[in-house]
C-alpha cells in the first residue's frame, strides 16, 4: 500500500545539535512539505518542494533546511539556529498540480521533537 | 484573516450528543481534507471531500464549494473522540490548515 512515513515518532536532542527528520513516501507525488506545530496552535509551513532538486520557503524557514534529491524523500534539518526547536513537525505529500481528478494528500504522523 | 477558518476552536459535551465542527475558507480549492489529532499523537486523515458528503462510521463529512463551507459531525459522541479535529485545504499550490477544534467529550 502506498503512504507516507515519517521516522522516528518522538526525537530528543540536546541544545546546539543538528539534528534530520525522515520523510518518505512512495505515492509518486511530486509535491511534499513540511510543517510545524506549537502547543495550542496551528500548522505553520516550514518548507514545501514541487520537483526534485527544487524547494521554497514557507512562513517560518528560518532555522531550517531541506532536500529533495529525489522524488520519494524531503528530509528536514533543525539547525541549531532555529531558536526553538521544540515542537511537532509534521510531513505531507501532493500530486502536482492539482488536477479535478486528482486531489488527493497524504500526511505522515509526525515527529514530536523535544530538544533539552 | 486566516485563509481557513475553524469554529468553535473549544468544544466540551456530554458523551452522546450529536457534535459539529465548522470549517470556512476564502480561497479556491481543490480538495478539503478532515484530520484527527489525539493529544501526544500523530496525524490521522479522516476524509478528503472535494464534493458533497461522505460517511465513516459515526462521522459524517459535508463540503458546499459554492458557500466554501464544510463541515464534520460526530453522532453517538463518546469520551475517545476526545481529540484536535483539523481542517486543511488543498490550493493550488499547498496545503493549508485550520487552527484546530480541540472536542473533549465528557462520560
Amino acid at each position: 500500500d502506498g503512504g507516507i512515513t515519517q521516522s522516528p515518532k518522538y526525537l530528543f536532542r540536546k541544545e546546539g545539535q543538528n539534528v534530520t527528520l525522515s520523510c518518505e513516501q512512495n505515492l509518486n507525488h511530486d509535491a511534499m512539505y513540511w510543517y510545524r506545530q506549537d502547543p495550542g496552535q496551528g500548522l505553520r509551513l516550514i518548507y514545501y518542494s514541487q520537483i526534485v532538486n527544487d524547494f521554497q520557503k514557507g512562513d517560518i524557514a528560518e532555522g531550517y533546511s531541506v532536500s529533495r534529491e529525489k522524488k520519494e524523500s524531503f528530509p528536514l534539518t533543525v539547525t541549531s539556529a532555529q531558536k526553538n526547536p521544540t515542537a511537532f513537525y509534521l510531513c505531507a505529500s501532493s500530486p502536482y498540480p492539482y488536477r479535478a481528478e486528482n486531489t488527493e494528500a497524504f500526511f505522515g504522523q509526525g515527529t514530536r521533537l523535544t530538544v533539552v | 484573516k486566516n485563509e481557513v477558518e475553524q469554529s468553535p476552536q473549544n468544544l466540551t459535551a456530554q458523551e452522546g450528543e450529536f457534535i459539529t465542527i465548522n470549517c470556512s475558507y476564502s480561497v479556491g480549492i481543490s480538495a478539503l481534507h478532515w484530520l484527527q489529532q489525539h493529544p501526544g499523537g500523530g496525524i490521522v486523515s479522516l476524509f478528503m471531500l472535494s464534493s458533497g458528503k461522505k460517511k465513516h462510521g459515526r462521522l459524517i463529512a459535508t463540503i458546499n464549494i459554492q458557500e466554501k463551507h464544510s463541515s464534520l459531525h460526530i453522532t453517538a459522541s463518546h469520551p475517545r473522540d476526545s481529540a484536535v479535529y483539523i481542517c486543511a485545504v488543498i490550493r493550488d499550490d499547498k496545503i493549508i490548515f485550520g487552527k484546530g477544534t480541540r472536542l473533549h467529550i465528557l462520560p
